[in-house]
């Protein structure tokens, strides 16, 4: 079955600097990969998504990320941070088998 | 269009009782997903079912079932509540499953087992 690593498990950064949350998966086939983003007591929302195609992706809230086949890689960025980022990220990957994998979240500190 | 609504919000079951959570997938979509989320454990898979069928399982012990009706509403069972089965339980929804776009997910359920 598919897994998928985050190696952070909390990042701080300061509002305004760039942000990059690292995820890392093991699939055997090409895989679908996802970012979701999650606040406190809430479900998790769908940030962008890869399933072919130019491999860097453009998602919502100012967020991009880079598949990389050879680093087996699909690292979320975003520029400048908002303090409103402030918030859990999970990142998953999801085969033919219709089941979605999640790794175990990098949770995000803005600093003012 | 309206989400996905997991009823109900909260809930405070006692250790031994059994409890039913519901889902109403997002109109028009035909799988439905359950996850288990602990802050030990993280997001993990339940199951899968997709027009009234269960296509996939995760690694739970068998007093977690579900099932889904012929509107795609799906509902989770867990019978025999333990103090570990207190989680938040996420509920998701897709088109026909993870190819057709990745899952919308609901707000959740939480359950406290005392």
């Amino acid at each position: 079955a598919q897994s998928v690593t985050q190696p952070d498990i909390h990042i701080t950064v300061s509002e305004g600097a760039s942000l990059e949350l690292r995820c890392n998966y093991s699939y055997g086939a090409t895989p679908y990969l996802f970012w979701y983003v999650q606040s406190p007591g809430q479900g998790l929302q769908l940030l962008l998504k890869y399933f072919s195609g130019d491999t860097l992706v453009q998602g919502i809230k100012g967020f991009e990320a880079e598949f990389k086949r050879s680093q087996s890689s699909f690292n979320l960025r975003k520029p400048s941070v908002h303090w409103s980022d402030a918030a859990e990220y999970f990142c998953a990957v999801g085969s033919n088998n219709n089941d979605m994998r999640f790794g175990a979240g990098t949770r995000l500190t803005v600093k003012p | 269009k309206a989400g996905v609504t997991q009823t109900p919000r909260y809930l405070i079951k006692t250790r031994g009782q059994q409890v039913t959570l519901s889902c109403s997938p997002i109109s028009g979509h035909r799988s439905v997903s359950w996850y288990q989320q602990t802050p030990g454990q993280g997001l993990q898979f339940l199951f899968e079912y997709f027009s009234e069928t269960q296509r996939n399982k995760g690694n739970f012990p068998g007093r977690f079932s579900g099932r889904q009706f012929s509107n795609s509403r799906s509902e989770m069972n867990v019978s025999t509540l333990e103090l570990g089965d207190s989680a938040l339980y996420l509920c998701a929804s897709s088109l026909e499953g993870t190819q057709t776009g990745g899952y919308t997910f609901g707000s959740g359920t939480r359950l406290t087992v005392v």
